[in-house]
């Protein structure tokens, strides 16, 4: 088993559309969790972390955490074109290590 | 102020050759990670340094592959006898302290032929 999973997609969504992305982890005292959006060719760039149950938004994005589910996921309101990019999920696990998904490749149509 | 930045950009290789590849942290971050990104797949992790230590060395993938931090700010990532399956991107983070937020740089893609 994988220690982070996420369905690679693709997945595409129209402008102004809800894009949901989804990320489970199998270590279950995982503390830390972080969203990155990858560009083609470019390295990846933080979005968001969380660390508690429930919801953190910022702007156009929520993330959302169930640490009894090991489920992590990333709401994208009112998507853009701009938004279309791979978005990875990312864990740092009880032994302090970080590991990232395969990435969720999105597309935004206008 | 500036990001992480990593040299070169690009290295082309031939087989059995040596290469390094550096990497020079935002200022004042302790922990410094490398990964290795394949197409189509997420950051591998190989490994990662609190100050000038390797704390965590367990990703990387044989003795060919060393890392060091010398003065707990730039970093090299050394390969030895390089092999084709060593072709990737090698992205480098750093992050102010252990399990914070990590900021990538640019990555060096490496291919070697």
């Amino acid at each position: 088993q994988k220690e982070v999973e996420q369905n690679s997609g693709p997945l595409s969504v129209p402008e102004g559309a809800i894009a949901s992305l989804n990320c489970t982890y199998s270590d279950r005292g995982s503390q830390s969790f972080f969203w990155y959006r990858q560009y083609s060719g470019k390295s990846p760039e933080l979005i968001m972390s969380i660390y508690s149950n429930g919801d953190k938004e910022d702007g156009r994005f929520t993330a959302q955490l169930n640490k009894a589910s090991q489920y992590v996921s990333l709401l994208i309101r009112d998507s853009q074109p701009s938004d279309s990019a791979t978005y990875l999920c990312a864990v740092m696990n009880t032994g302090n290590q970080f590991y990232f998904g395969t990435g969720t490749s999105l597309t935004v149509i206008p | 102020g500036a990001g992480v930045s990593q040299t070169p950009s690009n290295k082309v290789t031939e087989k059995g050759k040596y290469v390094e590849l550096r990497c020079d942290p935002i200022s004042g971050h302790t922990a410094l990670y490398w990964y290795r990104q394949s197409l189509g797949q997420g950051p591998e992790f190989l490994i990662y340094f609190q100050g000038t230590g390797a704390a965590d060395d367990s990703g990387l993938p044989n003795d060919r592959f060393f890392a060091v931090r010398p003065e707990g700010s730039v970093s090299t990532l050394k390969i030895q006898r390089t092999e084709r399956g060593d072709s990737a991107v090698y992205l480098c983070a750093s992050s102010l302290s252990e399990g914070s937020t990590q900021y990538f740089g640019p990555g060096t893609r490496l291919t070697v032929l």
